[in-house]
């Protein structure tokens, strides 16, 4: 199947600081990718939707200038954690489908990017 | 606002057993469904996607069923082995949408 990394897989940064997370279909194109979010032992939440060329979709409740996405290009999106805080620190998943593949509506998702703001 | 709900929260079984594992959804226009499993701190991984116009799917030992009226589907796993340990997420789709929404998730724990 298609192949979606994330990088860093895991990260630790003071408060206060900003943090990069990068997701990457490897072997196929996406023109839209999405966020996940998910706290110890609960399922994923989406945060957002991201759209190549144009602004990201956010769900509600998730803070736009908090967490930035871009999508610069067809098989790059990346997740910005603006000034973390603690409460920020939580495993970041994303997910891309294959905007010419044959695997139908099947969604493809990255390993996780554990962020621990101290 | 759809909801996903999985039961049983958390399963723990001998090796060899076929087991059930449910998920029910409130909102019955769904596009798909989707299983995946997730090892401990790691990604998702897909197991099977059923169609909202098909009953079933089937992958080796995996069987997947959907019953989209009733708002349920369940997963199938026979002779359950001890790599079968992980947490088992089901989620929905609904049309002109690409998002998904998760269910809560089963806890499966396969000992030999």
């Amino acid at each position: 199947g298609a192949v979606v990394s994330q990088h860093p897989s895991w990260v630790i940064c003071k408060s206060g600081t900003s943090v990069k997370i990068e997701c990457r279909s490897l072997d196929f194109q996406a023109t839209t990718m999405f966020w996940y979010r998910q706290f110890p032992k609960q399922s994923l939440m989406l945060m957002a939707t991201s759209n190549e060329g144009s602004k990201a979709t956010y769900e509600q409740g998730v803070e736009k200038d908090k967490f930035l996405i871009n999508h610069a290009s067809l098989t790059l999106s990346t997740l910005t954690v603006t000034s973390a805080h603690p409460e920020d620190s939580s495993f970041y998943i994303c997910s891309a489908r294959d905007s010419g593949g044959s695997d139908g509506e099947e969604l493809f998702f990255g390993e996780g990017s554990r962020l621990t703001v101290l | 606002k759809q909801e996903v709900t999985q039961i049983p929260a958390a399963l723990s079984v001998p090796e060899g057993e076929n087991l059930v594992l449910n998920c029910s959804f409130t909102d019955s226009a769904i596009y798909n469904l989707q299983w995946f499993r997730q090892d401990p701190g790691k990604g998702l991984t897909s197991l099977l996607l059923i169609q909202s116009s098909q009953r079933e799917q089937t992958s080796g030992r995996l069987n997947a069923s959907l019953d989209k009226s009733s708002g349920r589907s369940t997963l199938y796993i026979a002779a359950s082995q001890p790599g079968d340990s992980a947490t088992y997420l089901c989620a929905v789709s609904h049309y002109n949408t690409d998002k998904l929404i998760f269910g809560t998730g089963t806890r499966l724990q396969v000992f030999p």
